[in-house]
């Protein structure tokens, strides 16, 4: 069975600071991760993802995510924070082993809010 | 290109009352699926369809039911609604060209079910 759990329900981080959104994962095979956000009263949309390769990861907006096996982590970073960045952020795996659905599962989420 | 289109946006149902959410997407997507979220966890999926003609079970398909009507159109239906399916739910759709798995979903809006 796949799983993704964050562990911040809320990060709050100063306009112009660095951010960080954690995210591990539990998979027995090698991972496929997501990250994906959601902005008030909208369907969520897709910031970035790894498949392979390149443990670093370069999406939209300016974020970046760094794959790390042995920690089994997927963190979501920025270096200069904005406060349009405030938003809900989910990170997502699917284990491509695993069989079954293509739909991904989630983590709960967690809230980034950018104060000025 | 609207991308993914789901009516109603809000809804409010009586215990026991019968509903259909409707979904469907313009981008030629093979794979559709239906999740709902609720606070503090996330986004779970309820029934996906990898192709015309084929529905599947995710992790909460209890008092649920779907419809594959063609490939743009994939309806969820609540039979009897209960307390429990207050939520909002999200279909999404993805191309099942290239990496399996690996393909990014694209969301609707997403719907406001309340079930007094």
């Amino acid at each position: 069975a796949q799983s993704v759990a964050q562990p911040e329900d809320q990060v709050n981080v100063a306009e112009g600071n660095p951010l960080t959104v954690k995210c591990t994962y539990s998979v027995s095979g090698n991972p496929y991760l997501f990250w994906y956000v959601q902005y008030p009263n909208r369907g969520l949309q897709f910031l970035l993802k790894y498949i392979t390769g390149d443990n670093l990861v370069k999406g939209s907006y300016g974020f970046e995510a760094e794959f790390n096996k042995s920690q089994t982590s997927f963190h979501l970073k920025k270096p200069s924070a904005l406060v349009s960045d405030s938003a809900l952020y989910f990170c997502a795996v699917r284990d491509p082993s695993g069989g079954g659905a293509d739909g991904l599962t989630f983590g709960k989420g967690t809230h980034l809010i950018i104060q000025p | 290109n609207a991308g993914v289109t789901q009516t109603p946006k809000f809804q409010v149902l009586k215990t026991g009352q019968s509903m259909t959410l409707q979904c469907a997407q313009d981008m030629n997507h093979n794979s559709m699926y239906w999740y709902r979220q609720d606070p503090g966890m996330g986004l779970r999926l309820i029934y996906y369809s990898a192709s015309e003609g084929t529905t599947d079970k995710g992790e909460v398909p209890n008092g649920y039911n779907v419809s594959r009507l063609n490939k743009r159109e994939f309806s969820l239906r609540l039979e009897s609604a209960a307390p429990s399916q207050t939520s909002v739910y999200f279909c999404a759709s993805s191309d099942s060209g290239g990496i399996s798995g690996a393909n990014v979903l694209t969301f609707g809006a997403g719907s406001r079910l309340t079930v007094l």
